[in-house]
């Protein structure tokens, strides 16, 4: 079985300034990881993906996660937030390996960015 | 189209009635899944689709919601006997391998289903 908490349904960051989404895990076997974003009136789409090589991963628009297996951890980080990041993103879970395919999502976390 | 399409984008029905929801997935894609997304809610798995069966309907709530493959290509999700707390954005995914580890999943916008 697996779950993701997402802490902080909200958070509002200004234009320019450090973006840090947090995510728990937890997980009876090794995790895939994921984020997604969903802006406004589109569908989901994959930011980024740890699946086992490097704990760092890098992904589209600057943004960043690293896994932290001590920590059940794997947060988003961006240097500095564009306007357009504004968007709801998503953390999910499933089982490793090639046949996986379940997801289970976050609540998700709303970012608002200040001009 | 280049994407994964879904419609009706919007469906208002009354208690009681009968739905579907139509998923047209990216040509090629073999894999296909139905995720719901309750209000404040992240999306919840509800069926998997390799090829034309079901692979995988644990996320079924009840024997109202059926889905259907017949072809390999579109999906149909059936509600019968609507009810309010049927009301959530109805998310259709494809890909083109077996699962999330193997390759991307590519979500449409969703059908907003409301239920009075």
């Amino acid at each position: 079985a697996q779950s993701v908490t997402q802490l902080g349904s909200h958070v509002s960051v200004s234009e320019g300034a450090l973006v840090l989404l947090r995510c728990n895990y937890s997980s009876s076997v090794p995790p895939y990881l994921f984020w997604y974003v969903q802006y406004p009136n589109q569908g989901l789409q994959l930011l980024l993906k740890y699946t086992s090589a490097a704990t760092l991963v890098k992904g589209i628009n600057g943004f960043e996660a690293e896994f932290k297996k001590s920590e059940t951890s794997f947060h988003l980080t961006k240097p500095s937030a564009h306007m357009s990041d504004a968007a709801e993103y998503f953390c999910a879970v499933c089982p490793a390996g090639a046949g996986s395919y379940q997801l289970t999502f976050g609540k998700g976390t709303k970012l608002s960015v200040i001009p | 189209g280049a994407g994964v399409s879904q419609t009706p984008s919007n469906k208002v029905t009354e208690k009681g009635k009968y739905v579907e929801l139509r998923c047209d997935p990216i040509s090629g894609h073999t894999a296909l899944y139905w995720y719901r997304q309750s209000l404040g809610q992240g999306p919840e798995f509800l069926i998997y689709f390799q090829g034309t069966g079901a692979a995988d309907d644990s996320g079924l709530p009840n024997d109202r919601f059926f889905a259907v493959r017949p072809e390999g290509s579109v999906s149909t999700l059936k509600i019968q006997r609507t009810e309010r707390g049927d009301s959530a954005v109805y998310l259709c995914a494809s890909s083109l391998g077996s699962g999330t580890g193997s390759g991307e999943l590519f979500f449409g916008e969703g059908s907003r289903l409301t239920v009075l």
